[in-house]
C-alpha cells in the first residue's frame, strides 16, 4: 500500500531558525504538492512541481519559503528564518490534479 | 479569479439527521469540483468528485451551476461522519491544473 511519507511529523522550533521538511512521494507520480493547513485559513496551496519543475509557487511567501524537488523521491520545504506565524500543519501530496494522495502532515511550532 | 467558500466552520448535528455541508464557488470558466475528508488520526482523502456522479458512504453532492454550488449531502448522519471536510474546485494555472480548496468544515455528529 503506496503512501507519501513526510519527515518530521512534529517540529518545535525557535523563532529565526531554519526549519526543513521532507516528503517522499509515491513512487510513480510526477507531480507533487505542499500545502499549509491553519485554522483560520484552512488548507492553502504553496507550491507544486511536475516532473521535479516547480509549476506553481505562487502561494508561498518568497522572501523565507523555498520548495525543491533534488530527486523524484524528494521534495523538500524549507523555512527561513522561521516566524511563529508560519505554525501551521504543512502536508505534502502527490498524485494527479484531480486526486491527490495526502501525506500525514508535518506539525509545525516555532516559539 | 478561482475561489472556493464554506460559509460554515463548524457544524454540528445529530446521529440520523440529514447533514448538508455547504460549498459555493466562483469560477468563469467549466467547473469540476470535489469533496476531500479528513477523519481524525487519517490523512485527508478524495471523498467523491462531481464528475463521477457517485455516492460514497452515503454521501452525494450535486452541482449546481446556476447557484454556484456544490453543497455535501447526506439523509441520516453516522457518527463515523465526523470529520474535517473539504470542498475544491479544479482551477487552471499558467497552463497547469490544480485544486483550489475552501476553508474546511468540521463536522460533529452527536449520539
Amino acid at each position: 500500500d503506496a503512501r507519501v511519507t513526510q519527515t518530521p511529523r512534529h517540529k518545535v522550533t525557535e523563532m529565526g531558525q531554519e526549519v526543513t521538511m521532507r516528503c517522499q512521494p509515491i513512487l510513480g507520480h510526477n507531480t507533487v504538492f505542499w500545502y499549509r493547513q491553519t485554522m483560520m485559513q484552512g488548507l492553502e496551496l504553496l507550491a507544486y512541481f511536475r516532473n521535479r519543475a516547480p509549476l506553481d509557487d505562487s502561494g508561498m511567501p518568497k522572501d523565507r519559503f523555498s520548495a525543491e524537488m533534488p530527486d523524484a523521491t524528494l521534495a523538500t520545504l524549507k523555512i527561513q528564518p522561521s516566524e511563529p506565524r508560519d505554525s501551521a500543519v504543512y502536508f505534502c501530496a502527490s498524485g494527479y490534479w484531480y486526486e491527490q494522495f495526502f501525506g500525514p502532515g508535518t506539525r509545525l511550532t516555532v516559539l | 479569479a478561482q475561489r472556493v467558500t464554506q460559509p460554515e466552520k463548524l457544524l454540528s448535528v445529530f446521529k440520523g439527521a440529514p447533514v448538508e455541508l455547504k460549498c459555493n464557488y466562483s469560477y468563469s470558466g467549466s467547473p469540476e469540483l470535489f469533496w476531500y475528508v479528513q477523519y481524525s488520526r487519517q490523512r485527508l482523502q478524495l471523498l467523491l468528485r462531481h464528475i463521477s456522479r457517485e455516492s460514497i458512504k452515503g454521501f452525494t453532492a450535486d452541482l449546481n451551476k446556476g447557484e454556484t454550488s456544490f453543497h455535501l449531502k447526506k439523509p441520516f448522519a453516522q457518527e463515523e461522519d465526523s470529520a474535517m471536510y473539504y470542498c475544491a474546485l479544479r482551477a487552471l494555472f499558467q497552463g497547469a491544473q490544480k485544486l483550489v480548496f475552501g476553508q474546511g468544515t468540521r463536522l460533529t455528529i452527536n449520539p
